[in-house]
């Protein structure tokens, strides 16, 4: 059974770095071709994708985002973790983490709940 | 980046309503079309990849059409667990995109 679960500050000051980890189980992520995902929902908004970090370490932005993202992964822990620089109120957003199998093709088969976090001080 | 445009953005429909919801892409995808649906408080569920291939699980009264730019997702019909909120992803290339969303409401 695959599950991926989303942890983290549920408040963050404007400026501050956000830390999430997403703890995963029912895969591993030394196996070729997974990856984990970041995904955010601004409230009332749609979703964007974050970031992606696969089973050999490649690591893929967001394009606008990406000078303030960094994602890694220890594959130990089954965890994945984001950070994101320099918070502001635009930012906040439920925040999702999701498995993607490169093998299926280019789409999350299985996602966390998603954590909501708040910018504001 | 490939834009997804999304329509409508909400439809208020009955139980037994037949629902269709279109996506075009900016840019042709193939068949790398994806649609999931949310619920508050619940994690993401996908529906449809492939543009056309249902996901294990996943009632037989969704389905999924089209190719290149333009996209359909169509729920025959419509049952009470099936209001949400519904979203295609192009699966071409990233940075992987979204459409606006699509709320289905109770009429």
């Amino acid at each position: 059974q695959v599950t991926l679960r989303e942890s983290g500050p549920a408040l963050v000051r404007p400026t501050q770095t956000l830390t999430l980890t997403c703890t995963f189980s029912g895969f591993s992520l030394s196996t070729s071709g997974m990856c984990v995902n970041w995904i955010r929902q601004p409230p009332g908004k749609a979703l964007e994708w974050l970031a992606r970090i696969d089973w050999d370490d490649d690591k893929y932005y967001s394009t606008s985002l990406k000078t303030r993202l960094t994602i890694s992964k220890d594959t130990s822990k089954n965890q994945v973790v984001l950070t994101m620089t320099n918070m502001d109120p635009v930012d906040t957003a439920t925040y999702y983490c999701a498995r993607m199998f490169t093998a299926y093709g280019y789409y999350f088969d299985y996602w966390g709940q998603g954590t909501l976090v708040t910018v504001s001080s | 980046d490939i834009q997804m445009t999304q329509s409508p953005s909400s439809v208020s429909a009955s139980v037994g309503d037949r629902v269709t919801i279109t996506c075009r892409a900016s840019q042709g995808s193939s068949n790398w079309l994806v649609w999931y649906q949310l619920k508050p408080a619940k994690a993401p569920r996908l529906l449809i990849y492939g543009a056309t291939s249902l996901q294990t699980g996943v009632p037989s009264r969704f389905s999924g059409s089209g190719s290149g730019t333009d996209f359909t997702l169509t729920i025959s019909s419509l049952q009470p667990e099936d209001f949400a909120t519904y979203y295609c992803q192009q699966a071409n290339s990233f940075p992987l995109t979204f459409g606006g969303g699509t709320k289905v409401e109770v009429k």
